[in-house]
């Protein structure tokens, strides 16, 4: 199985900053890599598909790159409502899709 | 508009079965797959299987396979996870969620509490 892994694990950070998060697959994935946001008590929402591309309806504060074995989320500007946690998932091997541990971004 | 619903929380006894119903609508229930994703308290997302929407192809991930059954009623768009023998650790939320080939999981289900307790 492909493993995922995410780092930090977490992070504090205040309204404003720039955070970048990164994943790390343990073999190439070429650019089959998504980002979710999950929120305590509701779903996880996919924010990043294929490496770069921005879900519809997702604000461009969101960001992704990378290919082949390392990946980076980036958040341009912190907004209140992005603190959370974030997860990525490679989605190379189908349909086993499997995800990083998470990063929670938390208030600083 | 697209909609996963899922069936409401259970509580079951160790070595008990549950079976969590997720409803599709809004988009041609055969078209796509439905993945089942856990998260149990304090604990991070955990994949543990997939189902067609076409043919019922199944994938289930090793931690589960001996345990786990994925099915689908395509007359009603539902897709169901049962897990068996369940002990105190399945205690988590179960999710269902549409899987767009190679690009990820663009709708969830609410989620459905599962706790295991004697």
């Amino acid at each position: 199985d492909i493993q995922m892994t995410q780092s930090p694990s977490s992070l504090s950070a205040s309204v404003g900053d720039r955070v970048t998060i990164t994943c790390r697959a343990s073999q190439s994935i070429s650019i089959y890599l998504n980002w979710y946001q999950h929120k305590p008590g509701k779903a996880p929402m996919l924010l990043i598909y294929t490496a770069s591309s921005l879900q519809s309806g997702v604000p461009s504060r969101f960001s992704g790159s990378g290919s082949g074995t390392d990946f980076t989320l980036t958040i341009s500007s912190l907004q209140p409502e992005d603190f959370a946690t974030y997860y990525c998932q490679q989605s190379y091997s189908t349909p086993t899709w499997t995800f990083g541990q998470g990063t929670k971004v938390e208030i600083k | 508009q697209v909609q996963l619903v899922q069936s409401g929380a259970e509580v079951k006894k160790p070595g008990a079965s549950v079976k969590v119903s997720c409803k599709a609508s809004g988009y041609t229930f055969s078209s796509f797959g439905v993945s089942w994703v856990r998260q149990a308290p304090g604990q991070g997302l955990e994949w543990m299987g997939w189902i067609s929407g076409y043919n019922d192809n199944t994938k289930y991930s090793q931690k589960f396979q001996d345990r786990v059954t994925m099915t689908t009623d395509t007359s009603t768009s539902t897709a169901y996870m049962e897990l068996r023998n369940l002990r105190s650790d399945d205690t988590a939320m179960y999710y269902c969620a549409r899987a767009i080939r190679y690009s990820g999981y663009d709708y969830w289900g609410q989620g459905t509490l599962v706790t295991v307790s004697s």
